[in-house]
């Protein structure tokens, strides 16, 4: 069964703080991505990686970088948390290939920055 | 610059219901795919569905149908006799096959939250 799972499902953290959010996949994906969820606005991409140490940024990047090590894990990291950054962060995998692979989503990291 | 544009915010219907959420793209490209996926309030998006843009059959899985009509950019779902676990978030993504090379970008829309009420 396909597997996409994120190191937390809520996350407080304070303003200022660097944060990091883990995803694992255990489909061997090449591709990865991570996106924000915000009411009324939909998904967004924030960067996206389509192979180890690869890495191009998304739709909203700023104040978010990523690093990608191994094959399996997408690491996304605020540098200085700030409150608008509260959010919901999805991870998502899928195989390298046509467009038409669809994507798997992780469960989701509520974070809130105080 | 591709564009999901899902128009209804919120639905709300009572159960056996039938409901439709409304789905239109924007794309220059004449090779695309859509895909609807379903958020349950566990946060995990699910696939449900992919259409190439040159299959316009509709498709039926059980309570479930979508209607892609190309010469109208839409790509409509239809729950039929809905029940409460119906209840969910639902997204129509759209990926272009030839955009600059990001090939496996896909563009969301805000989202459907459809409320399926006992």
């Amino acid at each position: 069964d396909v597997k996409v799972t994120q190191s937390s499902r809520y996350l407080v953290k304070r303003t200022g703080e660097k944060v990091f959010l883990e995803c694992v996949q255990d489909m061997d994906h090449e591709n990865m991505f991570w996106y924000r969820q915000d009411p009324g606005l939909g998904l967004r991409l924030i960067y996206f990686s389509y192979d180890v140490k690869m890495k191009e940024k998304g739709d909203i990047p700023e104040g978010y970088s990523v690093s990608r090590e191994k094959k399996e894990r997408f690491s996304l990291i605020l540098e200085s948390a700030s409150t608008n950054q509260t959010s919901m962060y999805l991870c998502a995998s899928r195989p390298a290939g046509p467009s038409s692979y669809e994507q798997y989503f992780g469960p989701g990291t509520r974070l809130t920055v105080t | 610059a591709q564009k999901v544009t899902q128009a209804q915010t919120e639905i709300s219907v009572v159960e056996k219901e039938d409901v439709t959420l409304d789905c239109v793209y924007e794309t220059r490209d004449t090779t695309y795919y859509l895909f609807w996926y379903k958020q349950p309030p566990s946060g995990e998006l699910v696939f449900l569905i992919r259409r190439n843009s040159f299959d316009e059959q509709n498709e039926i899985s059980g309570r479930y149908s979508w209607n892609f009509q190309k010469s109208t950019s839409s790509f409509n779902f239809t729950i039929t006799a809905s029940q409460v676990v119906d209840s969910a978030v639902y997204f129509c993504a759209l990926s272009e096959v030839n955009s600059g090379g990001s090939n496996y970008k896909l563009t969301f829309g805000k989202g459907t939250l459809l409320t399926v009420n006992p």
